[in-house]
């Protein structure tokens, strides 16, 4: 298995550009999620799914738009990109919402300039 | 609102010493509570985590880490230290959504093992 794969690895954009960040699970898992990670502040939640065609908002979702049509991918969409964007992020996946078995992706480094 | 407090920003130990990693956590009830090591460059894995039971908890990479309601703490311990230690450290607690669940972490501790 896989896992969790996140694509790319790098990516720079500059100020105002759009892009998708992939992510895809081959475990079935029902519930999907974004973090951003940001130094001295951990992870954060951005937005989350709990099945296809359910999201919802985490604490930072402003900038970022996320859908989830199949179970295996839950692609995070930067709409006009800010400096404030450049970070770590990570999909992480569990079975169920109820579920705190995360397995996490090896994430994706943003620079925004 | 949830939150996790991880008091030390940087920890040096010598190899073969012991460590402890300090968590303090606020939440209204009865926690879950969680230790992540990511390694440079990559994501986060799950070292341990707390329910409910022995308040004791063991882990991968001999970590264990014990829960403290009274003092709002889940300290992460490893009697001795290995190089490979090396990594940053997250202290984790889960939080109901609306639809679900999250993790709200700590800022991370980072641990560097001298030799």
């Amino acid at each position: 298995n896989a896992g969790v794969t996140q694509t790319p690895k790098f990516q720079v954009l500059k100020t105002g550009q759009s892009m998708t960040l992939q992510c895809a699970q081959d475990m079935n898992h029902e519930y999907m999620s974004w973090y951003r990670q940001d130094p001295g502040m951990g992870l954060r939640l951005i937005h989350y799914s709990v099945g296809a065609g359910i999201t919802d908002q985490g604490e930072v979702p402003n900038g970022y738009n996320v859908s989830r049509s199949t179970t295996e991918d839950f692609p995070l969409r930067l709409l006009s990109a800010a400096p404030s964007q450049t970070s770590v992020y990570f999909c992480a996946s569990s079975r169920t919402e109820n579920n705190y078995g995360y397995t996490f992706g090896s994430g994706t480094r943003l620079t925004v300039v | 609102a949830q939150s996790v407090t991880q008091p030390d920003i940087h920890i040096t130990v010598s190899e073969g010493a012991s460590l402890e990693l300090r968590c303090n956590y606020s939440y209204g009830a009865t926690p879950y509570l969680f230790w992540y090591v990511q390694s440079p460059g990559q994501g986060l894995q799950l070292l341990l985590k707390y329910f409910s039971g022995d308040t004791l908890v063991q882990g991968i990479k001999g970590f264990e880490a014990e829960f403290k309601r009274s003092q709002s703490s889940f300290n992460l311990r490893k009697p001795s230290v290995h190089w490979s230690d090396a990594a940053e450290y997250f202290c984790a607690v889960g939080a109901w959504m609306e639809y679900g669940n999250k993790l709200v972490f700590g800022a991370g501790t980072i641990l560097r093992v001298k030799s």
